[in-house]
């Protein structure tokens, strides 16, 4: 059963417009949250994360939100630009297993411009 | 820096041979962790360890063994290869006493197993 899920395969946005990729969790001790972008032939790079004492995490164009009685974070890049195009992972972590990542499959990310 | 280097980042092997994946950090993180990619799966863990001399399990451990004799190396060993080992392996590491599970990941190795 997959504790972490980006129900979402894929999503295409215009340049300048916002782009939200959302996540959905069932593990309740899931404490901390990140985000990674993937590029083709790449490793996952890391984007943005949050605590879950908090309910929203700021990085330039970059926000996350978490809504922990949802069990649901969001991404949000605004505003979206050509580079951006790339496989958006979302991952978790629980107290007591810090460092072992449990990985949403992931949304390809368009950005036209 | 570095960071964290994958070899070879690319390999086939054919069904039954055994080789092992490379990975080094220069970053001096005591947490190292494998992961394979498959298509519509995400990544999933394989094994990990919390420094050197000590490993464990992940999600999916099956089929590989991983040994830790020095922080910077950590090394993924296929015993006998399968197809179903076909995929793309991330190496990362970690430094967990930052307080957070901020990841390093490696380029990837592509592996097909014949």
């Amino acid at each position: 059963d997959q504790q972490v899920k980006q129900n979402s395969p894929s999503l295409s946005v215009q340049e300048g417009r916002i782009s939200i990729l959302n996540c959905d969790y069932t593990n309740s001790m899931f404490d901390y949250f990140l985000w990674y972008k993937k590029y083709p032939a790449e490793g996952p790079t890391f984007l943005i994360s949050i605590s879950s004492i908090k309910d929203k995490n700021e990085d330039g164009r970059f926000t996350v939100f978490l809504n922990k009685s949802a069990k649901h974070l969001s991404l949000h890049i605004v505003p979206s630009q050509p580079g951006d195009s790339a496989v958006y992972f979302c991952a978790a972590s629980g107290k007591g297993s810090q460092g072992n990542l449990i990985f949403g499959k992931g949304t390809k990310l368009s950005v036209k411009p | 820096n570095a960071g964290v280097t994958q070899t070879p980042k690319f390999q086939v092997l054919k069904t039954g041979q055994s080789m092992t994946l490379q990975c080094a950090q220069d970053m001096n993180h005591e947490y190292m962790s494998w992961y394979r990619q498959d298509p519509g799966m995400g990544l999933r863990l394989i094994h990990y360890s919390v420094g050197a001399g000590i490993t464990d399990q992940g999600e999916v451990p099956n089929g590989y063994n991983v040994s830790r004799s020095t922080t910077e190396d950590f090394p993924l060993r296929l015993l006998s290869a399968a197809p179903s080992q076909t995929s793309v392996y991330f190496c990362a590491s970690t430094a967990l006493d930052r307080g957070n599970t901020e990841a390093f990941f490696g380029q990837g190795t592509r592996l097909t197993v014949v």
